[in-house]
């Protein structure tokens, strides 16, 4: 079936470094990607979303990159911070708005 | 987000046990959602609901019901509670676009 889903579970990253957290997806029919940040505890929580016809879309500190040829959807963060620890989802969606969610990369910062 | 709230917060209850799960929001989103999320897995859809005649099932929703009693009201139920339904269940909500907004979780546990 049709899925999203994460490279990898885990990634450690140095306090001040920049994070890539990768995504493939296979759904082509989606139009939206969106990515989620959960804290230990707490709901998932937006942080940046881009529609298929575009292939970059940049917020605070962070951008998204969509290669729709492979398939393959990014989150970069810049400056890596302590409360960037966290767990990361991708989602995708069609215009139903029904969220499908990849499994999730747990972020470490280390100090 | 405080504007998604769901009661309860945490719930032990006993195979064979009718739950009932609630979801409050102050958002006036029409759109409704409930979530289940395993450990090391993604969010899977349960229901969802546009409006309050309007009740979905998402791609889980055997051995689940839900009930939209009004527009800010959505309550999710376990007729008769197994141990795999063991899990963080998550209420969302929606208006125009993708994002959606999620409640702080219940943690649920089927003995």
């Amino acid at each position: 079936g049709e899925s999203v889903g994460l490279h990898l579970p885990t990634l450690s990253v140095q306090e001040g470094d920049n994070s890539i957290i990768n995504c493939a997806y296979s759904n082509s029919a989606s139009d939206y990607f969106i990515w989620y940040k959960q804290e230990s505890g707490k709901g998932p929580q937006f942080i940046i979303d881009i529609r298929s016809n575009m292939d970059k879309r940049q917020g605070q500190r962070v951008t998204v990159l969509l290669n729709k040829t492979v398939k393959h959807l990014s989150l970069q963060i810049a400056a890596t911070q302590p409360g960037d620890s966290a767990v990361y989802f991708c989602a995708e969606t069609t215009n139903d708005y029904k969220l499908s969610f990849g499994a999730g990369t747990t972020v470490t910062v280390r100090a | 987000d405080a504007d998604v709230t769901q009661t309860p917060r945490n719930r032990i209850t006993k195979t064979g046990k009718r739950i009932m799960l609630e979801c409050s929001q102050t958002k006036g989103h029409d759109r409704m959602y409930w979530y289940r999320q395993d450990p090391g897995l993604g969010l899977r859809l349960i229901y969802y609901s546009f409006d309050v005649k309007d009740i979905n099932k998402g791609e889980i929703s055997d051995g689940y019901s839900v009930s939209r009693q009004a527009q800010a009201k959505f309550s999710l139920s376990l007729e008769s509670a197994i141990p795999n339904q063991t899990a963080l269940y998550f209420c969302a909500t929606a208006s125009r676009g993708p994002e959606q907004f999620f409640g702080p979780g219940t943690r649920l546990t089927v003995l």
